[in-house]
Parts: C-alpha cells; structure tokens; sequence
C-alpha cells in the first residue's frame, strides 16, 4: 500500500527563519513521483514541484529547496529565509508510475505559520 | 482566466437535497478527478475520468456520483446529500500518460460544501 506521513502538524516561525517541512512515503513501486503543493488561506491548491524516484538530485527554486533521498524513504522541503507570505498547508503527494488510476496518495498536511 | 474552474465556490444545502458541482478546464487534459478535502485527512479521491467514456471509483466513493460530459467537463452529484459529506471539494485535471511519467495533477479553487 501507498502512505505519505507528514508528522509536522503545525510550524510555527518567525519572518527570516528557515524552515524544513518533512515527508516520508512508502510505496513497492520502483518508479514513482513526489509532490509538494501550497495551500494558502485563500484555499486553492499550488503546485510547487514534482520528483521522479529515479532522479535524486535536489532541487532549487528561490527561497525553496527539495532533499529526496530514496535510502530514507523522504523527500523533505525547506523554506529559507522565511516569509510572511509562506504561511500556508504544504501537502506531500505521491503517485505510482503506472498510473493506478492516477490517483495522488496525500500526507495530512502540515500548517506553517510564519509570524513577522 | 483560470485553467480550472469550479461551480458553485461556496454551497449551503439541507440533509436529503441533491446537488451538483461543476468543474471546467481549458487545460486540453483529458484525465480529471474529483478529490475531497477535511481537516487533518489531507485530499481523498472520490472518481477519477481517464477520457469520456472512463469514469473509475475512487478510495470513497459511496454516495457521490459523477458525469462526464465532454473532455472539459466533469460533474460530481450527491444523490442525498448528508452532513457528512460536509467538506472541501476539489477538481484536478491532468494530460495524457506519455510514457514520460505522471503528469502533474492542476487543481481548481475548490469548493465549500455545507449539508445542514
């Protein structure tokens, strides 16, 4: 069975701090896909980025990073320098590479509160 | 204008009403799904649609149903709505499986459903 578990209920933060956000999945496939998504107060769902299971390169956008490592089973994502703005629901999502309808396997969810 | 759309954003109903919620996309994706949102279980998929004539159940779909009306259109009724069925509602749409991997799953603004 897939799982994603974000034991990171809340966060909460002060404006400038950095902040790791965790997931950890489990799944028997060998190929999947990894997903974060930003839910801010207003509610919509955001996209923010998609891992491959057979690429571990971490990645950087701006402010974000992403640490997937396979051997852990965890693909954790961190704000630097925080903001405001940030605060918001992050989702973690998994999806198998066959498809299995294509359905995304979400974690709980964790609050982030960044408090200026 | 936005890729996804949602009708109604926000729906107050009674115990034993039918309703429906719509969801629009000018994406071009053919694949869209309807997902369900409450505190603390982060998204739970209700149906998934691979194309018009391929509706799919998904992990809770018992007393929903859905309608696909065209490649940009999918539906999702509450036969007897129940209070609950009280919840966030999400459309997602994604392309065609390439080979290339999951595509990434868009999602709508969402919305907000109170059964009284």
């Amino acid at each position: 069975a897939q799982k994603v578990t974000q034991a990171q209920t809340e966060i909460s933060v002060v404006e400038k701090e950095d902040v790791t956000l965790d997931c950890v999945y489990e799944t028997r496939d060998t190929t999947y896909y990894l997903f974060w998504y930003k839910q801010p107060p207003s509610g919509e769902l955001v996209f923010l980025i998609r891992r491959n299971s057979f690429d571990e390169q971490n990645e950087i956008s701006g402010r974000y990073s992403w640490n997937f490592q396979k051997s852990t089973s965890s693909f954790n994502f961190t704000i630097t320098a925080s903001q405001v703005v940030d605060s918001a629901v992050y989702f973690c999502a998994l999806s198998g590479y066959y498809n299995q309808g294509g359905k995304l396997i979400f974690g709980q969810g964790t609050e982030l509160s960044v408090k200026p | 204008d936005a890729d996804v759309t949602q009708t109604p954003r926000n729906r107050i109903t009674k115990t034993g009403k039918r309703i429906m919620l719509e969801c629009s996309q000018t994406k071009g994706h053919d694949r869209m799904y309807w997902y369900r949102q409450d505190p603390g279980l982060g998204l739970r998929l209700i149906y998934y649609s691979f194309d018009v004539k391929d509706i799919n159940k998904g992990e809770i779909s018992d007393g929903y149903s859905v309608s696909r009306q065209a490649q940009a259109k999918f539906s999702l009724s509450l036969e007897s709505a129940i209070p609950n069925q009280t919840a966030l509602y999400f459309c997602a749409t994604s392309g065609l499986y390439s080979g290339t991997g999951q595509e990434t799953q868009y999602f709508g603004p969402g919305t907000r459903l109170l059964v009284l």
